[in-house]
């Protein structure tokens, strides 16, 4: 069964470096997230592409996060500086292009900042 | 804006015993629902859904959800748990009608003792 691809699955960092995560969505799905989850809580979207292109970021904190899917496939969610208030789980999904499919999340990158 | 509730943060049951973990939502529209399930440092798997037709949802590994409209309800149900259900659940609503983002609730933790 085709899987949703994230790497790494644990990060531990001290705060002002810089980190980044990869996805690699299900063959064929065009739309793909990026969420955060912090501990105790539901996932948060941060951002959403269709192809190539950003649907949503309006939750991404722009000073400091960076994403990006040049091709339309994988991705690479980037922060820099990260805080300590980054720790959390950043999970992936993709979905079929149309509207009301469920979405398919990978394991997710625990990160640690210290 | 859409929003779900999972008021309970912990369901207890015994093994062989029906199971429900609550959600209710609010949407303007008609909503699009969706339940997941996370084990321990995973990803979330999709379990159900509902999107129009009957409010009776099967979904995967014996559960259902039942969709009630005057209620703004969308219970999760099993009749009879296992142990290896046990982990956090999280229901979640599309945001709005023209968006694949979806709004998570902050999760109820079923624990299913022998």
């Amino acid at each position: 069964e085709a899987e949703v691809a994230q790497s790494p699955r644990y990060k531990i960092t001290e705060k002002s470096q810089a980190v980044a995560f990869w996805c690699d969505p299900i063959s064929g799905h065009a739309t793909l997230y990026w969420y955060r989850q912090i501990l105790g809580q539901g996932p948060e979207l941060l951002v959403q592409f269709q192809d190539e292109s950003v649907v949503d970021d309006s939750q991404l904190p722009k000073d400091r996060f960076s994403a990006e899917r040049l091709k339309g496939v994988d991705s690479t969610l980037k922060i820099q500086p990260a805080e300590l208030g980054d720790s959390a789980m950043y999970l992936c999904a993709s979905s079929l292009v149309l509207a009301g499919t469920e979405q398919f999340f990978g394991p997710g990158t625990r990160l640690t900042v210290l | 804006a859409q929003s779900v509730a999972q008021p309970e943060d912990q369901v207890n049951v015994a093994e062989g015993n029906p199971l429900t973990v609550k959600c209710t939502y609010s949407v303007s529209g008609n909503p699009y629902l969706f339940w997941y399930v996370q084990y321990p440092n995973r990803g979330l798997q999709f379990l159900l859904k509902y999107i129009t037709g009957d409010n009776l949802v099967k979904g995967s590994y014996g559960f259902e959800a039942e969709f009630n409209k005057s209620q703004t309800s969308f219970h999760l149900k099993k009749p009879s748990a296992l142990v290896s259900d046990s982990a956090l659940y999280f229901c979640a609503v599309r945001d709005g009608v023209y968006t694949d983002k979806l709004i998570f609730g902050t999760g109820t933790r079923l624990q299913v003792f022998p």
